[in-house]
């Protein structure tokens, strides 16, 4: 079955833009999370949804946001991007174990 | 996401010699996984762990869920070079609930094999 997809791959923005990620969980999965992967802070949390509704939320500024629709498929907006935004952003899905828990390859995000 | 303390940060090893690396938090954690990133993808579950003494392989994979609940090991027997990655540690807190997956990540050790 395929994988959790994320696009775009690659992205380059201006600081002040906005982005929005796209994440498609493996079919059946309705968890996804986002996490935010840099050389100095490692792999952060942002937030969880579950079934459209936010479950779960880091500790990021108001700027990181995310909405998940009915199909599970699930999009993260930053707003005003900082050049500290650039970083590998990964989404995961869940079947609701641990076991399930299942990473995108990523988008790579670099602000300039 | 609680801290989590995971060393070595970096090794370079022998192919065919046998690695370790732990992670240890000042928190009681449920569950521990291990995961494995090649560059330019995202982690890969190696190996799960849910009771405290738990000892489970994966192959050439070793990992044990420490009995304190506040550590966690990983040994890789014979190396090979497809090892070479980034291996993280990550755990679900005791703190969180059924439906918390707030995984805390630990820096990574990243292991580079010598022909």
């Amino acid at each position: 079955k395929a994988g959790v997809t994320q696009t775009p791959r690659y992205l380059i923005k201006t600081r002040g833009q906005q982005v929005t990620l796209s994440c498609s969980p493996i079919s059946g999965h309705r968890s996804v999370s986002w996490y935010q992967q840099t050389p100095g802070q490692g792999l952060q949390f942002l937030f969880e949804y579950f079934s459209e509704t936010q479950r779960n939320k880091g500790n990021f500024p108001g700027r990181f946001s995310g909405r998940q629709f009915s199909n599970s498929r699930s999009e993260m907006n930053v707003s005003t991007l900082e050049l500290g935004d650039s970083a590998l952003y990964l989404c995961a899905s869940s079947t609701g174990t641990v076991y399930g828990y299942t990473f995108g390859s990523g988008t790579r995000l670099t602000v300039v | 996401g609680q801290q989590l303390n995971q060393s070595p940060q970096s090794m370079f090893i022998q192919e065919g010699e046998d690695v370790s690396m732990n992670c240890t938090s000042s928190s009681i954690f449920n569950t521990w996984l291990w995961y494995k990133q090649d560059p330019g993808e995202g982690p890969v579950l190696l190996i799960a762990l849910y009771k405290a003494g738990e000892l489970t392989s994966n192959g050439r994979l070793t990992a044990q869920f420490g009995i304190t609940r506040k550590d966690s090991f990983l040994n890789i027997s014979a190396s090979i070079p497809s090892d070479v990655g980034i291996y993280f540690c990550a755990g679900l807190p005791a703190s969180g609930g059924t439906n918390d997956y707030k995984l805390s990540f630990g820096a990574g050790t990243t292991v580079t094999v010598r022909a």
